[in-house]
């Protein structure tokens, strides 16, 4: 069925630092990869997304990269900051819904 | 610029009440809506999604229901609530390509059962 794993649950970096978030989907009619962040008490915000015949795209601090025959896709964030600590989510796309992952609590440490 | 509105914000409710939330979109025509729930520090679990007026899609058996009465206009509505019907709920819309598409969440509203 469709299912989407997102590791790891709980990420902490020191301020300045990478962070990596992976995401597995099992669909292989995924076509459109979206990320969300999620800030307390608020819905979730798009930060970035990568279509099928994308193998990589980068936004500034933030980079999101997919490997279609793995069926891997993940979240790079590089010079973390405090306001980055949110819950991330990623999700796969197939015609018409969302499938998302289960969610990264990351923190980053001043 | 496209807007979701979602209303209430929190609500409390006691077991066996009816519910209504609302959802209405403006800026945009004949998107595609969705209903999640988010249980406390859990993930998005899809309720209903609705490509077009009177069409609607459920993705988990439950005693909710949704409705979508407008072309932006999303409801989502329970008889009698439960315990477990507690969380936040979340309206979304997207572009109807009928393929990849971005999507937006609303503010969201935190339901309390009692």
């Amino acid at each position: 069925g469709e299912n989407v794993e997102q590791h790891p649950s709980t990420l902490s970096v020191q301020e300045g630092d990478s962070a990596v978030i992976k995401c597995t989907y099992s669909d292989s009619a995924s076509n459109y990869f979206p990320w969300y962040k999620q800030e307390l008490g608020k819905g979730p915000q798009l930060i970035i997304d990568i279509r099928s015949n994308v193998g990589e795209k980068k936004d500034q601090r933030i980079a999101v990269t997919l490997n279609k025959t793995a069926k891997h896709f993940s979240l790079h964030i590089t010079e973390t900051q405090p306001e980055d600590s949110a819950v991330y989510f990623c999700a796969a796309f197939i015609p018409y819904k969302y499938i998302f992952g289960t969610g990264t609590r990351l923190k980053v440490l001043a | 610029s496209q807007t979701i509105h979602q209303w209430p914000a929190t609500l409390v409710q006691p077991v066996g009440s009816p519910l209504s939330l609302e959802c209405t979109v403006e800026g945009t025509s004949n998107p595609n809506l969705y209903w999640y729930r988010q249980a406390a520090g859990r993930g998005l679990q899809l309720l209903f999604y609705s490509v077009g007026i009177g069409q609607i899609s459920s993705e988990v058996p439950q005693n909710l229901s949704a409705s979508r009465p407008q072309d932006r206009q999303f409801i989502l509505s329970s008889k009698k609530l439960l315990l477990s019907d507690s969380g936040f709920y979340l309206c979304a819309w997207s572009v109807q390509t009928g393929g990849q598409g971005e999507q937006f969440f609303g503010p969201g509203t935190r339901l309390t059962v009692l």
